[in-house]
């Protein structure tokens, strides 16, 4: 167990809709990231949030948002859903005060779109 | 961040040790090699990282070349549970660096009974 938490674990929906995904850090981590794997494209960086404000940005598409609240939860927004946006979003944290590089995954969602 | 080069895939025996190597020819001064695994679908996982010297923990120890062009990454005992994705990255560590992950496409490591 990582102490990352990410709701929903699964999730269906259909094209033109919209979702939100959740992630909890692990307590005292600062920063969190939004990874997205699917099957032909790798793990792929989506963005990063730190203490609440964007830190990096990756290949996250303009139909996707994020943002951090004031207790470190992070949010995922994915609208105007396509087919293609079908994945498993993966969610990490880490303390960041030193940069070392080692980032805790939550268990991910999967989200299928039909 | 420099780029890595990885085998697609490997076998291994059970209870043998796994040597997974990776390259990384580009490497510069600052920065460090880290290695992930990710099992089946799970959100990956930490494994080691270093800078020039060998690293060992727990799961396993990290072998870099002196030119630091190259390294491997050593389980010493796989078993089926170490069936995986391993990932070798390479990044600059410290508050010059966002933080984030840039993951390639990994080796395959498959542990046969």
């Amino acid at each position: 167990d990582s102490g990352v938490t990410q709701t929903p674990k699964h999730l269906i929906t259909a094209t033109g809709q919209r979702v939100t995904l959740r992630c909890s850090p692990r307590s005292g981590d600062l920063s969190v990231y939004w990874y997205q794997q699917s099957l032909d494209q790798g793990l792929q960086f989506l963005i990063q949030y730190y203490n609440g404000e964007e830190r990096a940005k990756g290949n996250i598409l303009e139909r996707f948002s994020a943002q951090q609240f004031p207790d470190l939860h992070s949010e995922l927004n994915l609208s105007s859903l396509e087919l293609g946006d079908s994945a498993l979003y993966f969610c990490a944290s880490s303390v960041d005060k030193l940069n070392t590089g080692e980032l805790f995954f939550g268990e991910g969602s999967r989200l299928t779109v039909l | 961040d420099a780029k890595t080069t990885q085998p697609t895939s490997m076998d291994c025996a059970e209870g043998r040790a796994a040597n997974l190597p990776c390259n990384h020819s580009t490497i510069s001064g600052n920065e460090y090699v880290y290695w992930y695994r990710q099992i089946h679908s799970q959100g990956p996982q930490y494994i080691i990282h270093g800078l020039k010297n060998n690293e060992t923990n727990e799961m396993a120890s990290l072998i870099i070349t002196e030119d630091r062009k190259s390294s491997t990454l050593i389980l010493p005992h796989a078993t089926l549970r170490d069936t995986a994705v391993y990932y070798c990255i390479v990044r600059v560590a410290g508050s010059s660096n966002t933080g984030k992950l840039i993951f390639g496409q990994g080796t395959t490591l498959q542990v046969k009974p």
